[in-house]
């Protein structure tokens, strides 16, 4: 099955630097890749994703970069601010190959110092 | 995107005794998925929820401990059964849409539930 791995477990930033989180996923099959935000109390929330066909998607401050090859994808966060601080998960599918089940990453905790 | 209302949001529970946990869609989907999120970690996928026939468990999770309904295209349930303080997670109800060639999936607000 599906196997993520997800770098760094902790980042701590500047306010207005970038923050940037690697994920490398094990199954060639998966094809959907998003991004979730995970503040506390709450449950996760999609900021961004990006599918097999498309090597990078932006939106906004927010970029997602995807290798096929290598079978990696990584997040970008610009300008980051306090709000952004937060528990952020990648995770993969691989679709109909996979019953549609979404494998996660085990989670990096950003902290955007002001 | 399909709206999900979870039930309960959270519950303080005693040893040995079950919580049924309630997931409501907007709008009828065809993959609900139930995950744990013990504290400070990931989320781990329990099961799919079937509509009209049994749920597909994951590795390390099993129907007598966390049986699960799905009666329709909107609903669907999940008990944590014979609780121990080591349920207490956070438990995620979770939904999967598609539009055309493409997919992609919705989460609930979560449950948490403290076993004591």
């Amino acid at each position: 099955g599906e196997n993520v791995e997800q770098h760094p477990s902790t980042l701590s930033v500047q306010e207005g630097d970038s923050a940037v989180i690697k994920c490398t996923y094990s199954d060639s099959a998966s094809n959907y890749f998003p991004w979730y935000k995970q503040e506390l109390g709450k449950g996760p929330q999609l900021i961004i994703d990006i599918r097999s066909n498309v090597g990078e998607k932006k939106d906004q401050r927010i970029a997602v970069t995807l290798n096929k090859t290598a079978k990696h994808f990584s997040l970008h966060i610009t300008e980051t601010q306090p709000e952004d601080s937060a528990v952020y998960f990648c995770a993969a599918s691989a679709g109909m190959d996979s019953s549609y089940k979404l494998i996660f990453g085990s989670g990096t905790r950003l902290l955007v110092r002001p | 995107s399909a709206v999900i209302s979870q039930k309960p949001s959270r519950d303080i529970c005693q040893r040995g005794t079950s919580l049924t946990i309630q997931c409501q869609v907007d709008s009828q989907v065809t993959m609900m998925f139930w995950y744990r999120q013990q504290p400070g970690q990931s989320l781990t996928l329990i099961a799919t929820a079937n509509q009209g026939s049994e749920a597909t468990y994951e590795s390390g999770f099993v129907i007598d401990k966390f049986p699960i309904s799905r009666p329709n295209l909107t609903f669907s349930t999940l008990t944590v059964s014979n609780m121990s303080p080591e349920d207490s997670s956070i438990y995620l109800c979770s939904v999967g849409w598609m539009r055309g060639s493409n997919y992609g999936y919705t989460f609930g607000s979560g449950t948490r539930l403290t076993v004591v």
